[in-house]
């Protein structure tokens, strides 16, 4: 089963810019996730998709958007880039099944986004 | 408020030394998950085991072990025989049974040295 692919892997990016970010989830699993972890720290969680909604939401303001596909891949993408915005983002796939609990996730290698 | 602590920011040891990376963290929910990750410079978040709240048991896997205890709400990640590729950034995390996202500690940088 292939795992979770990310694209691209390094973007450097002007303040103000916008950016879309892609995931390919691993095979079976349907629901991703997205965080945001700046140098030295661990990662934050920005938002989750399932069935191609948004399904549960962190702390970050609604620049930070995304969309999940019907083959379960999904992006992320980000308006009016701000310097603090550069971080690695990494894209998280797991399985929501009949009783609602992630049974794993998966993690991606994750995009290094930097403004400038 | 939820919060995971990995108080120790870099360890380093020479290797084949044991070492203990700790993790103590804070909810008052009483079902939740445990994890912890290790993310070698290559970026991705390696996945190395899952705990649930309702599971004290310890575990070994191989060279690695960890120790659950409620009581201290730890959860604390034990290398025996460390090796040169076992150096790496860890993050313990915890996952609410009621919520979507995994809650990250800032990480410890373990540093095996040869």
């Amino acid at each position: 089963e292939t795992g979770v692919t990310q694209s691209p892997t390094h973007l450097i990016k002007t303040r103000g810019q916008q950016v879309t970010l892609r995931c390919s989830s691993q095979s079976g699993h349907n629901t991703v996730s997205w965080y945001q972890q700046a140098l030295g720290q661990g990662p934050q969680f920005i938002f989750q998709y399932y069935r191609e909604e948004e399904n549960g939401r962190g702390n970050f303001p609604p620049r930070f958007s995304g969309l999940q596909f019907p083959n379960y891949s999904s992006e992320l993408n980000v308006n009016a880039l701000e310097l603090d915005d550069s971080a690695l983002y990494l894209c998280a796939s797991s399985l929501l099944g009949q009783g609602q609990h992630n049974y794993g996730y998966t993690f991606g290698s994750g995009t290094r986004l930097t403004v400038v | 408020a939820q919060k995971v602590t990995q108080a120790q920011t870099e360890i380093s040891v020479v290797e084949k030394e044991d070492v203990t990376l700790d993790c103590v963290y804070e909810t008052r929910d009483t079902t939740y998950y445990l994890f912890w990750y290790k993310q070698p410079p290559s970026g991705e978040l390696v996945f190395l085991i899952r705990r649930n709240s309702f599971d004290e048991q310890n575990e070994i896997s191989g060279r690695y072990s960890w120790n659950f205890q409620k009581s201290t709400s730890s959860f604390n990640f034990t290398i025996t025989a460390s090796q040169v590729v076992d150096s790496a950034v860890y993050f313990c995390a915890l996952k609410l049974n009621r919520d979507d996202k995994i809650i990250f500690g800032k990480g410890t940088r373990l540093h095996i040295l040869p």
